[in-house]
Formats: structure tokens, C-alpha cells, sequence
């Protein structure tokens, strides 16, 4: 059974970067032709897509958050990565990482990671 | 960006009841369109994509329907376990990707 899981920091200071791994075990990052996504959720709101990735490098990301994120996948293909610069309160959030579908299916995610709350805090 | 609004924001029902939850897009998305489930502290579960297609695993009494500008998620029969947050997703001409702002199902 896939399962993803997030890692990284918990707090991260403002300007600073936020960088988070999504480990992906039960399956593999290069089978299936699947994207790889993140998304998150500031506290008490609702869902915002960041951007995707799939195992040949290719993404997609939001362009409201275009100019300061990157999603990357490790050449091991068993984890995937964001980071995202500049950060400022706005941007404290559960942070979840998922697989999307394949091809023209790749903004249908589904499973998730159980996320990462990230707060943005001096 | 495409606007995806859904109505009613919050919404209380008994066990048993028949809910219907509708999403409205800003502009034709054909059926591109997911429904997420997310229990509080959990992360997000689809339920349907493609405005009508149920996932693998996803009980029957869920359905959906619709295509263009206005969808809607119904549950036939409500059970305990289906209290919860519900969100509509499109994925038409991304990026970007734009949910719904959600629509709370509570115990009446």
C-alpha cells in the first residue's frame, strides 16, 4: 500500500527558506506515470495547491506562488521535495504532500501524507 | 483563475438523512471536477473525480453528478462516519489547481 510521509522543520523563521521531503514507500516515484504534489492548508482554512512534480523532473506550480517555489524529485526516486523562499507569516500552514493521478489526470490526488504544520515565527 | 464556490458553507444533518452539497465554477470545467473528504486533524481523502466517478473503495451511498459550471456531491443515507469537511476541486486547464472553500457536514 502507498504511503507518504512529510518531513522537515516545524518552524522557520521569516525570509527564511522552507524546505520539506515527502518520503514515498509501498510504491515507487517512477512507476505509473504519476505526478507528485504539494498542498497546503493555513490553519482553520482551506485547500491551496503549491505545485507537482513527476519523476522526469517535469512540474507544475501555482502561479501565485510561482516566483519562490520549487518541487524537485530526489534521483534515488523515493522522495520528493519543496522548498519555498521568502517565506512570511502567510505562508504557516499544514503542508501536505500527495500523488497525483497520470497524465492529463495529474491534479486528481489521492493518497495523501498525514502533513506537516509549518509555522512561520521569529 | 477559475473560482470554485460551494453552498451551503456549513450544513447539519441526522444519521440517516440524504445530503446534497453543490460546487459552482466561475466558467465551464466540463466534468473536470473532484470532491475531497477531510475528518478533522486527517489529511484530505477524494471521493470522486471526473464529477462523477467514484474511487476505489468509496462507499456507494456517495455520488456525484453535473458538468460545466454546476456540480453537486450527495450522500444517500448519512452514516457517523461521514462527518466531515467536504471540498470540490477543479482540475480544467491547469495550472492553477482551485478548490472549493468547503462545506462543513455536522451532527444535527
Amino acid at each position: 500500500q502507498l504511503q507518504l510521509h512529510e518531513s522537515g522543520p516545524g518552524l522557520v523563521k521569516p525570509s527564511e527558506t522552507l524546505s520539506l521531503t515527502c518520503s514515498v514507500s509501498g510504491g515507487s516515484i517512477s512507476s505509473g506515470g504519476h505526478y507528485w504534489g504539494w498542498l497546503r492548508q493555513p490553519p482553520g482554512k482551506g485547500l491551496e495547491w503549491v505545485g507537482s512534480v513527476d519523476y522526469r523532473g517535469r512540474t507544475y506550480y501555482n502561479p501565485s506562488l510561482k516566483s519562490r517555489v520549487t518541487v524537485s524529485v530526489d534521483t534515488s526516486k523515493t522522495h520528493f521535495s519543496l522548498k519555498l523562499t521568502s517565506v512570511t507569516a502567510a505562508d504557516t500552514a499544514v503542508y501536505y504532500c500527495a500523488r497525483g493521478g497520470a497524465g492529463s489526470n495529474w491534479p486528481n490526488f489521492d493518497p495523501w501524507g498525514q502533513g506537516l504544520l509549518v509555522t512561520v515565527s521569529s | 483563475d477559475i473560482q470554485m464556490t460551494q453552498s451551503p458553507s456549513s450544513l447539519s444533518a441526522s444519521v440517516g438523512d440524504r445530503v446534497t452539497i453543490t460546487c459552482r465554477a466561475s466558467q465551464s470545467i466540463s466534468t473536470y471536477l473532484n470532491w475531497y473528504q477531510q475528518k478533522p486533524g486527517k489529511a484530505p481523502k477524494l471521493l470522486i473525480y471526473g464529477a462523477s466517478t467514484l474511487q476505489s473503495g468509496v462507499p456507494s451511498r456517495f455520488s456525484g453528478s453535473g458538468s460545466g459550471t454546476h456540480f453537486t456531491l450527495t450522500i444517500s443515507s448519512l452514516q457517523p462516519e461521514d462527518f466531515a469537511t467536504y471540498y470540490c476541486q477543479q482540475s480544467y486547464s491547469p495550472p492553477p489547481i482551485t478548490f472549493g472553500q468547503g462545506t462543513r457536514l455536522d451532527i444535527k
